[in-house]
Formats: C-alpha cells, structure tokens, sequence
C-alpha cells in the first residue's frame, strides 16, 4: 500500500520570505514523488517530480523540493515566496513496483502575504 | 502541444439525463485517467486506460462508464446521477509508467440537480 501525508491544511507566508510545504510518504517498494499546484476552478499543474539520483530536485516556477529517505519525506522549497504563489498544493507518491495508481495527499493551502 | 482538453467546462444535469463529458490530448499519451474532485480534497482516482484498455477501476458506482474509442479521446458517460456525484471532473493524460508525471485539463464541473 502506498500513502502520503500532508501535516499542514495552510502556510501562511510573507512575501519575500523562503517557504515550505511538508510531505511525508509510505510506500513498500522505491517512492516516485511528485509536486503539483492547483489554482482555483483549474486542473492541476506537475512542479516537480523526483525519481532517483540527486536529493534535490528542482521544477517550475523556482520551486524544488528535497527527498530525505531516512525521514520518508519530500518538503517542498521556494526561497522568495511571491503572492502568485498562493494556491493548492498537492504532494503524490506512486510505488515503484509497477503500480499505475497516484496516490495525493490531503492539500495545503499556500497564503503568502503581501 | 502539451495540452489536455475537456468539454463542456460547465454541465447542469437532473438525475435523469443521460450527458457525457470528453477528454482529448495529442501528446502521444498512452495512460489516461478520470478524476473527481470535491471542493478543498484531492483528487479521487475513477478509472485508468492504459493503450486504450481500461486497466482500473477504482470500485466506480455504474452510473459512470468510461470511453477510450482512440488513443487521444476519453469520453465518460453520465447517467442517473446523484445530487452526491456534484464535483469537478479531471481529465489527465501520461507515459505508461510509474516515473511519468499526469497532465490534467481543466475539468468539468459537474452539477446534479
């Protein structure tokens, strides 16, 4: 079985300020982790996605998120937050056994103030 | 193009009708997938067709049955919904395999009246 959690519902922010949005994933074989966004009434957008290789990976939008796996999580980073940031985050796990499903996390909702 | 389309944007529908809401992407995609999406939760994961064949099925109550005629089309058919069933609708596309990242349209949304 494969999950991921999200701790926070909401990050609030100030704009210029460095942000993080909190992932934490179980799955029994290797994780394929992945960031998404999600502005209101759209489709989710891909950030970023990590597979293997380098702990830090980075994506769109000046986001990149760091794999820990002794910590099983996948915090994702920005270092300047800026306003068009605010949105729906979705962190996703798929198990790499072969399994087609996407599991998504709860959501946070990224504020950032201006 | 790395677009993925769905029509209509907007569906009112009575308990009922018989709708259907469609998904097209010419990316070369061979996985697509139905989502449903309450307001502030995740997606919930419907139905996956894997080179056109459907290959899950998420326990998907019978009043939805899903379409893939080609390989860039995905079609699902309304009938005898629920005021429950009231959602967005997602639409995504990706590479087979578990490393590929889903590009999903903008949705559906669903009223059942």
């Amino acid at each position: 079985a494969q999950s991921v959690a999200q701790p926070e519902d909401q990050v609030n922010v100030a704009e210029g300020n460095p942000l993080t949005v909190k992932c934490t994933y179980s799955v029994s074989g290797n994780p394929y982790l992945f960031w998404y966004v999600q502005y209101p009434n759209r489709g989710l957008q891909f950030l970023l996605k990590y597979i293997t290789g380098d702990n830090l990976v980075k994506g769109s939008y000046g986001f990149e998120a760091e794999f820990n796996k002794s910590q099983t999580s996948f915090h994702l980073k920005k270092p300047s937050a800026l306003v068009s940031d605010s949105a729906l985050y979705f962190c996703a796990v798929r198990d790499g056994g072969g399994y087609q499903k996407v599991t998504f996390g709860t959501g946070t909702k990224l504020q950032v103030i201006p | 193009d790395t677009e993925v389309t769905q029509t209509p944007k907007h569906l009112v529908m009575g308990m009922t009708n018989k709708k259907s809401l469609k998904c097209e992407q010419h990316m070369g995609h061979r996985a697509m997938y139905w989502y449903k999406q309450k307001a502030k939760k995740p997606p919930e994961l419907m139905f996956v067709y894997s080179y056109e064949k459907l290959s899950i099925n998420e326990s998907v109550p019978s009043r939805f049955s899903p379409e893939c005629p080609n390989s860039s089309l995905l079609n699902l058919h309304l009938h005898a919904l629920q005021p429950e069933d009231s959602a967005l609708y997602l639409c995504a596309s990706s590479q087979v395999g578990e490393a590929n990242e889903q590009f999903f349209g903008p949705g559906t949304r669903l009223t059942v009246l």
